[in-house]
């Protein structure tokens, strides 16, 4: 899983409750992604980060926020859990976005969470 | 934004046949089209990617072609084994925002039978 893990891998929380994901990564990669994975939708992008303290939405950010404070890790945070937020997510990492530079996206093990 | 459609989604083959997953995309600002296998329980895997400039990729029993007029791409699987099968997803890559965002198709299940 080219050096990404995620913490926990296995997490099971009650609706209004907080959740905060991690990812971390030892290859010193640029950029950091956030997607949730549903059954008949693929992997869908939740926020992504282009660099420490840089971060941008995706498609279904609402509910969800970010922050990047070093390098290797990327935090997601559900403030306040919803049934809907059941899902399988999943970080990907990043070197470089432009030009010729090498910008496959390499992806972590994944989170199940489920909120009940 | 991007939409990408992906068909079949399962597909069962016999062991040593061929496999082909077909997609399209929307948006013609894409230019990297990346595929990825997913194992049960685990992250998807890069197994091949090709960008817009060039038609067709190979490695081994892997192809990839490119209809950029079309907006379409597929995915070609020669001799399948069984221990391909597995989920397959394709997925399209433009600059949007300040990074690269990829769209993902829905997926596809395949299933070699012995």
């Amino acid at each position: 899983d080219a050096g990404i893990t995620q913490s926990p891998r296995h997490k099971v929380t009650e609706t209004g409750t907080p959740v905060t994901l991690r990812c971390h990564q030892t290859e010193n990669h640029r950029y950091m992604y956030w997607y949730r994975q549903d059954p008949g939708h693929g992997l869908r992008l939740i926020h992504y980060s282009y660099g420490v303290k840089d971060t941008d939405k995706g498609e279904v950010s609402d509910g969800y926020s970010v922050s990047r404070s070093k390098t290797e890790d990327f935090l997601l945070t559900l403030e306040s859990a919803t049934s809907s937020q059941t899902s399988v997510y999943f970080c990907a990492i990043s070197e470089s976005a432009l030009g010729l530079a090498e910008y496959e996206q390499y992806f972590g093990p994944g989170t199940r969470l489920t909120v009940t | 934004g991007e939409n990408v459609e992906q068909h079949p989604s399962t597909l069962s083959v016999q062991e040593g046949d061929s496999a082909v997953i077909k997609c399209t995309y929307s948006d013609s600002a894409s230019n990297y089209f990346p595929w990825y296998k997913q194992e049960l329980g685990k992250g998807p895997q890069l197994i091949i990617d090709i960008r817009s400039n060039v038609g067709e990729k190979k490695d081994q029993r892997i192809a990839v072609t490119l209809n950029k007029t079309a907006k379409h791409f597929s995915l070609h699987i020669t001799e399948t084994q069984p221990e391909d099968s597995a989920v397959y997803f394709c997925a399209a890559s433009r600059i949007s925002g300040s990074a690269r965002q990829l769209t993902f198709g829905s997926g596809t299940q395949l299933t070699v039978l012995p």
